[in-house]
């Protein structure tokens, strides 16, 4: 069964901690990214990747960090450095043919 | 990216057609429309996306001004499954680098029974 999954779907970290969300895709895509959605509000793009070993910050990457290791996986770690990481987090990869992106189910971030 | 300018919200009858407008007044040629939708607390998900030709499949269809300016997404008979936000975005096609999908605020479609 082909797509993207995110995990896990709900997540609560402490205040100081640094807490990683993983990101896996089985359709062969070489580009993959990392968005934030805050309540009313649309996307705003954190990392970018293009092909493995490689990947670039978006328009709010201060307080993330991202690894593209394998062209399957590009989990995203939310740092204490990031002063408001309670949101909705998501990750797409596009098809190579078409430039479509699709993206997966979410993982809510809370932080208590 | 060209801005785009859609309704809020929206009210639909089950099994009625639902169309969505979407106003891209600063559109370039080359910048295609896309249509995404995002169900409460889901990834968003791709629906159609056309250049100037209308396009349709099996969720929707896409009806593009011949002056590129405005869209219609249509849902031939929507269905209580499709109450979710409707986003339009228009972005550069291809994006051989970095491909940037601003996603606006969207319309959010309530289909009612």
């Amino acid at each position: 069964d082909g797509g993207i999954t995110q995990s896990p779907k709900y997540l609560f970290r402490k205040e100081g901690q640094n807490v990683t969300l993983s990101c896996e895709q089985n359709l062969n895509h070489d580009a993959m990214y990392w968005y934030r959605q805050d309540p009313g509000q649309g996307l705003r793009l954190i990392y970018y990747s293009q092909i493995v070993n490689d990947f670039q910050k978006g328009d709010i990457a201060e307080g993330y960090s991202v690894s593209r290791e394998k062209k399957e996986s590009f989990p995203l770690t939310v740092t204490s450095a990031q002063k408001n990481p309670t949101a909705f987090y998501l990750c797409a990869s596009i098809e190579d043919s078409t430039d479509t992106q699709y993206f997966g189910p979410g993982t809510r971030l809370t932080v208590l | 990216d060209a801005k785009t300018t859609q309704p809020p919200s929206m009210d639909c009858a089950e099994g009625r057609a639902a169309n969505l407008p979407c106003n891209h007044s600063t559109i370039s040629g080359n910048e295609y429309v896309y249509w995404y939708r995002q169900i409460h607390s889901q990834g968003p998900q791709y629906i159609i996306h056309g250049l100037k030709n209308n396009e349709t499949n099996e969720m929707a269809s896409l009806i593009i001004t011949e002056d590129r300016k405005s869209s219609t997404l249509i849902l031939p008979h929507a269905t209580l499954r499709d109450t979710a936000v409707y986003y339009c975005i228009v972005r550069v096609d291809p994006p051989r680098g970095f491909q940037k999908l601003v996603f606006g605020t969207g319309t959010r479609l309530l289909v009612s029974p």
